[in-house]
């Protein structure tokens, strides 16, 4: 079984602090993207990450792909409440093909 | 700018029932999914589609059929609803198959009972 394992699972920080959550695998990925759910809806495409060691920033957050392309971050700079939601990684399996989901992380940023 | 639209929102069924979940979308996707969403289970594959006029098993397909008749519409039926179909469902589509990022609608929560 393939599987995403995100740490941390929760997470609750005060606004205007610095986080990183973690996306990690045994298995290679061709590609992989970063979700953000919020209560009640969907989640919501945040990027793409396709090349070992590529890093993509969207305004204070920062995502990087392991240069093996098993794992992946996300850094959130000065975190605000607007940031509270469940992120989610998932990846394409360059070997068997299949979209994964993470495990995901609940964040709860504190005003 | 739609996206992707599910209907209803929320639905109570008694154990038995039978119910039609509705996804359009409106991006002229080639590929449609059903998702389900447990505590600790995380996203779970139940079908999908490349395609009008096709549909293919995901990782729990027992208990629920799909079909997509129309490029814009995919369907997921409960015949016999059980309450370990208590979930929140979610239906996505993407403009390509693996790796390019998927669109979700909003979710049906479906309990029943």
């Amino acid at each position: 079984t393939q599987l995403l394992e995100q740490s941390p699972q929760f997470l609750s920080i005060q606004e205007g602090e610095n986080l990183t959550v973690y996306c990690n695998s045994s298995s290679v990925f061709s590609s992989l993207q970063w979700y953000r759910q919020e209560p009640g809806e969907g989640p919501v495409l945040l990027v793409t990450v396709v090349t070992g060691g590529e890093v993509k920033k969207l305004k204070r957050l920062t995502f990087q792909f392991g240069d093996a392309r098993k794992d992946s971050s996300l850094h959130i700079t000065a975190a605000q409440p607007g940031d509270t939601g469940l992120y989610l990684c998932a990846g394409a399996n360059a070997g068997t093909y299949k979209y994964i989901f993470g495990t995901g992380t609940r964040l709860k940023v504190l005003a | 700018n739609a996206g992707v639209t599910q209907t209803p929102k929320f639905r109570v069924l008694k154990t038995g029932q039978s119910m039609t979940l509705l996804c359009a979308q409106d991006m002229n996707h080639e590929y449609m999914y059903w998702y389900r969403q447990d505590p600790g289970m995380g996203l779970r594959l139940i079908h999908y589609s490349v395609g009008e006029g096709t549909t293919a098993k995901g990782e729990v397909p027992d208990g629920y059929n799909v079909s997509r008749l129309k490029k814009q519409n995919f369907l997921l039926g409960l015949e016999s609803a059980a309450p370990s179909q208590t979930s929140v469902y979610f239906c996505a589509s993407s403009y390509q198959g693996l790796g390019y990022g998927y669109t979700f609608g909003s979710g049906t929560r479906l309990t029943v009972v």
